[in-house]
This record gives C-alpha cells, sequence and structure tokens, in this order.
C-alpha cells in the first residue's frame, strides 16, 4: 500500500542554520505531495505542495522537490528561525476520490535562539 | 481563525460517558474528515463524508459514531471509549473529496481527548 516515510526527530537546530528533513514514499501512480506544519496547540497547516514530478514547492523560505525517480519530497529551509519551531508533517494523496491524504509520522523540529 | 472551528478544545471523560466532538467549516467545502493523533504515530484518518455521505470508514471501532447533517458541520459521537483512544482528534475539510491538485486539507485546531 501508500505509506510516508519521514526522518525521525527530534531535529534540534541553532538559528540560521540549514534544514534538511528527509521525506520519502511510496505509491503506485503519480500521487500530489505535501508539507504540512503543526505549531503547539494548532492544528495542521499546508506548507507546500508539488503535483507532479520535478515540481518544486515553496514557501515562507521553505522548499521541496517532487523527485520520482528516488520516490523522495525533501523539505528544506536556508536560515531557520526560532518561530519555525513545529512538528512537520510530508504527506500523499492517494488517486481517489475520496480524498484520502497518507501522512507520515511527523518530525519535531526545535530552534533554539 | 483557521475557518473550521472545534469544539471542545479539551475533554476529560469517562469510560462510561457519552460525549460528541463539533466541527464546524465556514469555507463552503463540501468534503470533512475526522483524524486521529496519537504520540509518536501517523496522523490516522478515521472517516470522511463528501457532500454529507460517509464515504470512508477506516475500520473504526463502533464506539466512535460520525455525524454530518450537512456540508458544514460534522460531528463524532463517543461512548463506553478506552483509554487508548486518549489523543488529539482533528477535523478537517476541503472543495470537494479530491486533494490531488490544488485542493489541500483544511484543518481545524483540534480537540485534546482523555479518557479516565
Amino acid at each position: 500500500g501508500n505509506s510516508v516515510t519521514q526522518m525521525e526527530g527530534p531535529v534540534t537546530l541553532s538559528e540560521e542554520a540549514f534544514l534538511t528533513i528527509n521525506c520519502t514514499y511510496t505509491a503506485t501512480g503519480y500521487p500530489s505531495l505535501f508539507w504540512y506544519v503543526q505549531y503547539p496547540g494548532e492544528g495542521l497547516q499546508l506548507l507546500l505542495k508539488a503535483t507532479k514530478a520535478d515540481d518544486k514547492g515553496s514557501n515562507k523560505g521553505f522548499e521541496a522537490t517532487y523527485r520520482k525517480e528516488t520516490t523522495s519530497f525533501h523539505l528544506e529551509k536556508g536560515s531557520v528561525q526560532v518561530s519555525d519551531s513545529a512538528v512537520y508533517f510530508c504527506a500523499l494523496s492517494e488517486l481517489s476520490n475520496t480524498g484520502k491524504l497518507i501522512f507520515g509520522q511527523g518530525t519535531t523540529l526545535q530552534v533554539k535562539p | 481563525e483557521t475557518g473550521v472551528t472545534q469544539t471542545p478544545r479539551h475533554l476529560v471523560m469517562g469510560m462510561t460517558n457519552k460525549k460528541s466532538l463539533k466541527c464546524e467549516q465556514h469555507l463552503g467545502h463540501n468534503a470533512m474528515y475526522w483524524y486521529k493523533q496519537s504520540a509518536k504515530k501517523p496522523l490516522e484518518l478515521m472517516f470522511v463524508y463528501n457532500f454529507k455521505e460517509q464515504t470512508e470508514n477506516n475500520s473504526v471501532p463502533s464506539r466512535f459514531s460520525p455525524e454530518c447533517p450537512n456540508s458544514s458541520h460534522l460531528f463524532l459521537h463517543l461512548h463506553t471509549l478506552q483509554p487508548e483512544d486518549s489523543a488529539l482528534y482533528l477535523c478537517a475539510s476541503s472543495p470537494k473529496g479530491v486533494v490531488g491538485i490544488g485542493s489541500p486539507l483544511h484543518f481545524g485546531n483540534g480537540t485534546r481527548l482523555t479518557v479516565t
């Protein structure tokens, strides 16, 4: 079945450090890929998305490129801030009419001043 | 204001209680979802409703009973829960049932449920 695997956290970085959170997926066909972010005490918010191979999603300084050959969608940011501390979820959409998203287990990012 | 409002934010209930979680979306969406978020586990899809019709029940125990009276409101009725049901329950909506292109999920802030 379809699945998403993320690197285990927590990831702890100093402010202005470079961030990479790895995400790989297993799916039939060509799903759309998403990164969601969850700040403390809140629900998930869409951070960025990519709908086909080689697409690059970007938002708020974060980027991720849909790599079909490596089935990956790694999240990157050149310079993190304390306010980026949150849980990040990689997800794929199944190609069906039910609107089903498959999520990874989430990666906690802690950014220290 | 997320556009998806969940109440209550926190709920503590005994195993013999009956309670309900409420979700309301103000986005004009036609699909609504219940997810369960437990510590150190991936989000688990529980139920999907499209245009008020249930289109997915992801093998959820019958002690969880969803209700979708219209496209804007979704309930999760709870009875005789177990301590392992303690989790954050998230409601989400999307414009229609297909999220593949341009219609991501919009989440509420969740209800933190503790079963004692």
